[in-house]
């Protein structure tokens, strides 16, 4: 079946610090990769996505590259904020752009400290 | 655009009562997913819909879970009978065709 590991969290930066919150993947075919975001009380935001194999998907300072030999697809920041505060959810779909749903992993707390 | 919208945010019922929470789409989108969000199982997706039609519900713990689509802008997910391990944060998703979805802002359930 279809799954999502994403390293366990909390991770706690300090403000301007490197970020890393690797993700990998099993999956039938070639799934559709996606970072979604949650914020306290609030539903998950699309962050980026990648729909083949060495893509990149970018957004607020955010990338994460699709890399299908590795099954990977790591989500990095070169200078994190306090506002990156949030729960990062890595996901899959073997169905385009989630039609089938999407397979979530358990998500990576991050905490930024001023 | 007014996003994905579920009532009530925050629900709080006695085990054995019935639970329905309620989700309006964006409109346009002609799919539909119901998730569940614990701290034990994160994200698990109950069941979706496409132009109204129910077509995985695999996901669906129990049969005391259901779920209905009567038209394009509207959903239900019913608990009945409710238990405290169905405590979790409910969250329903849209998406136009082959898009990602765009999630509500979720119901907290607490059943005692």
């Amino acid at each position: 079946g279809n799954s999502v590991t994403q390293m366990e969290g909390p991770v706690t930066l300090s403000e301007e610090a490197f970020l890393t919150i690797n993700c990998t993947y099993t999956a039938t075919g070639y799934p559709s990769l996606f970072w979604y975001v949650q914020y306290p009380g609030e539903g998950l935001q699309l962050l980026l996505k990648a729909t083949k194999a060495d893509d990149k998907g970018s957004n607020k300072g955010f990338e994460a590259t699709y890399r299908k030999e590795t099954t990977s697809f790591h989500l990095e920041k070169g200078s994190v904020q306090v506002s990156d505060s949030a729960v990062y959810f890595c996901a899959l779909s073997v169905a385009g752009g989630g039609a089938d749903g999407l397979t979530f992993g358990k998500g990576t707390h991050l905490i930024i400290q001023p | 655009d007014a996003g994905v919208i579920q009532s009530p945010r925050h629900e709080v019922t006695e085990m054995g009562q019935e639970v329905t929470l309620r989700c309006k789409p964006i409109s346009g989108h002609n799919s539909l997913f119901w998730y569940r969000q614990t701290m034990m199982r994160g994200l698990e997706l109950l069941i979706y819909f496409n132009n109204n039609v129910p077509i995985d519900d695999s996901g669906m713990p129990e049969d005391r879970f259901s779920a209905k689509m009567p038209n394009a802008s509207f959903s239900t997910l019913k608990i009945q009978p409710s238990e405290p391990r169905d405590s979790a944060v409910y969250f329903c998703a849209s998406s136009p065709q082959n898009s990602p979805l765009h999630f509500g802002n979720g119901t907290r359930l607490t059943v005692t």
